[in-house]
Formats: structure tokens, sequence, C-alpha cells
């Protein structure tokens, strides 16, 4: 089955630097990548998803990269700002079908005022 | 859109007791629904995926007759932690997709706090 890895499990900025959080996956067969953003005693909150056919999408301050030959994709968050602060989770799964979502780790994201 | 709520967001309940969580898709239907169980500082655990008028389909571990699942609309899952011990306390957390299209994104529920003493 799927296997995804993240890092790193912990990471503190500075308010206004940038935050990047990398996950690679097992299965070449993953198509579809979605991020998550979870606050203290919240369900995850979708932020941002990537499907396999684009390598890059951006939504203001938050991006996500992907390189499939390289099985590993990437959340990168610009001008970080306290409310940043959250867990965040990768996922990868196979669009169609049984559609078992696999999540990384997860990262522990702190940004210092 | 695609809102998912549950309730009760915490339960307090003593040994050997039952406890049900619902989980509601407030303004889309979804044919499919996922319920997670997360530990302090852990990742999501899948324990089972909920589609609606079938059976549930337990992931490897996770005792059928320990958490009860039942999928009876296209808004509605329910999870019943049966005789629940301390150990089964966690945050539990649903999920449901949208039914109109083959569509991969889930949407997650606030989550459950359940506390067995």
């Amino acid at each position: 089955g799927e296997n995804v890895e993240q890092h790193p499990s912990t990471l503190s900025v500075q308010e206004g630097d940038s935050a990047v959080i990398k996950c690679t996956y097992s299965d070449s067969a993953s198509n579809y990548f979605p991020w998550y953003k979870q606050e203290l005693g919240k369900g995850p909150q979708l932020i941002i998803d990537i499907r396999s056919n684009v390598g890059e999408k951006k939504d203001q301050r938050i991006a996500v990269t992907l390189n499939k030959t390289a099985k590993h994709f990437s959340l990168h968050i610009t001008e970080t700002q306290p409310e940043d602060s959250a867990v965040y989770f990768c996922a990868a799964l196979i669009s169609g079908g049984y559609q078992k979502v696999t999540f990384g780790t997860g990262t522990k994201l702190q940004v210092i005022p | 859109g695609a809102v998912v709520s549950q309730h009760p967001s915490r339960v307090i309940c003593k040994s050997g007791t039952s406890v049900k969580i619902e989980c509601r898709s407030l303004d889309f239907q979804a044919t499919t629904m996922f319920w997670y169980r997360q530990f302090p500082k852990q990742s999501l655990m899948l324990m089972a995926t909920s589609n609606e008028g079938s059976k549930a389909t337990y992931e490897q571990g996770v005792e059928k007759d320990k958490f009860l699942i039942n999928h009876a609309s296209l808004t509605l899952s329910t999870l019943t932690v049966t005789s629940a011990h301390p150990e089964d306390s966690s945050f539990y957390i649903c999920s449901a997709r949208d039914r109109p299209y083959i569509q991969e994104t889930q949407y997650f529920g606030p989550g459950t706090r359940l506390l067995v003493l």
C-alpha cells in the first residue's frame, strides 16, 4: 500500500519568513495530493490540493509543488503569520474507485511573532 | 460550502457505556463517509469507510462489534463505541466526500473528544 513520509515533524519560523514542508510517497499510481491544516482540538481543514497533471499550484500565500518522477511534493507558505501556526498533514491517494487516503505524520508549525 | 458537522463535540462517559457520535454533511450529499481516530500528537488513523445503504468497510485491527457504523442516509453517518473502556478515549473525526461526481476531496468534521472514565 501507499506510504507517505513527511518532514520535518516540527518547524519554527519567524513571522514573515517562509515555511516549507516536504512529503514523499511510495505508490506511483497516486495522483491526488491534498494538504490539511489542523488547529488544536479541531478537525483537519483542506487548504490546497494538487493533481498529478499539474506541477505547481498557488493560492495567495500558499503553494504546492509536485515532482512525480521523484515522488515528492511540498507545501510552501510565504509571509507566515501567527495564525498559520498549526499541524499540517500531507496526503496521497489514487483518484477513483476506493479512495483511501494515506496521511503523512504531520508537521507542527510554529510562527514566532 | 462542503461543511461537515459532528455531534457531540465532547463526551465523558463511564466505562461500560455506549456512546454514539453523529457525522452530518450539511450542504452536500455524501455517499461515502470516513471515520478516523487520532491520538495526541499523531496522525489520523482510518478506522472504517462508510457507504450509504451498505455495510461499512473496516480497516485491519478495528473491531467491527466494538465500533458500530451506520450510514442510513446521504447526509448522516453514526459511529457507536460500544461498551467503552478507558483505552477508547481518543479524538474521533469523520470526513465526507461529495456525491455528484467522482470527487477525491474529503471534508472533515470538527471532531469529537471522547473520554472514558
